[in-house]
């Protein structure tokens, strides 16, 4: 069972340069997420999504676009990348809630994907 | 800004202590999660408490929930040089929302 698969492990861009992180989940997920961490800190949300064809901001948006053709695949986009990106970037994916209210996604995280940008 | 924080930012004790870690949070949830981080690698899920719980316990963990102080507790008991990491409270919902993390060293 490969779980949450991050590619590429490793990036180096210039700034400017376009680049697409793919993340991909074979456990039949309804929800999946991105996030970027920093040295130091926690995790940020970029975006997430709760299905196939849905996309959603999170806290820290800017700079990036998201897509979710597929509901095993979420993709990252980087249209002109800045050093600001330089990060780690985790996905993780969740079922959905058995009821709204509960809200119990446990996380399934990818190994992540390391970005630097001149 | 982050919805959780933990407290202490670091932590090193000797193999065999206990290890405390805090979280405090800022909105209403429905459960909070707390999660371990090995160095250069992804989160795994450690344990989930329910806003009905006040306690919970798993293995040599044991997790407190405090709604009123928007407060939860990590501790791990018998610490072992293997569960040196960093480790993260969360809330998870349609957006879910991580603390910076706690880095605890146990020395052997």
């Amino acid at each position: 069972n490969a779980g949450v698969t991050q590619t590429p492990k490793f990036r180096v861009l210039k700034t400017g340069q376009s680049m697409t992180l793919l993340c991909a989940q074979d456990m039949n997920h309804e929800y999946m997420y991105w996030y970027r961490q920093d040295p130091g800190m926690g995790l940020r949300l970029i975006h997430y999504s709760v299905g196939e064809g849905t996309t959603a901001k999170g806290e820290v948006p800017d700079g990036y676009n998201v897509s979710r053709l597929k509901k095993q695949n979420f993709l990252l986009g980087l249209e002109s990348a800045a050093p600001s990106q330089t990060s780690v970037y985790f996905c993780a994916s969740s079922r959905t809630p058995r009821t709204p209210r509960s809200g119990a996604n446990v996380l399934t995280f990818g190994a992540g994907s390391r970005l630097t940008v001149l | 800004s982050q919805q959780g924080e933990e407290d202490p930012q670091a932590l090193s004790i000797q193999e065999g202590e206990n290890a405390t870690m805090n979280c405090s949070y800022k909105t209403s949830i429905n459960n909070l999660q707390w999660y371990r981080q090995n160095s250069g690698r992804g989160l795994v899920h450690l344990i989930l408490i329910r806003s009905n719980e006040r306690e919970k316990h798993s293995g040599r963990l044991r997790v407190t929930l405090d709604t009123s102080k928007k407060s939860s507790s990590l501790l791990i008991t018998a610490s072992r040089a293997a569960d040196t990491a960093s480790y993260f409270c969360a809330t998870i919902g349609g957006k879910s929302t991580f603390g910076d993390g706690t880095t605890l060293t146990v020395k052997p």
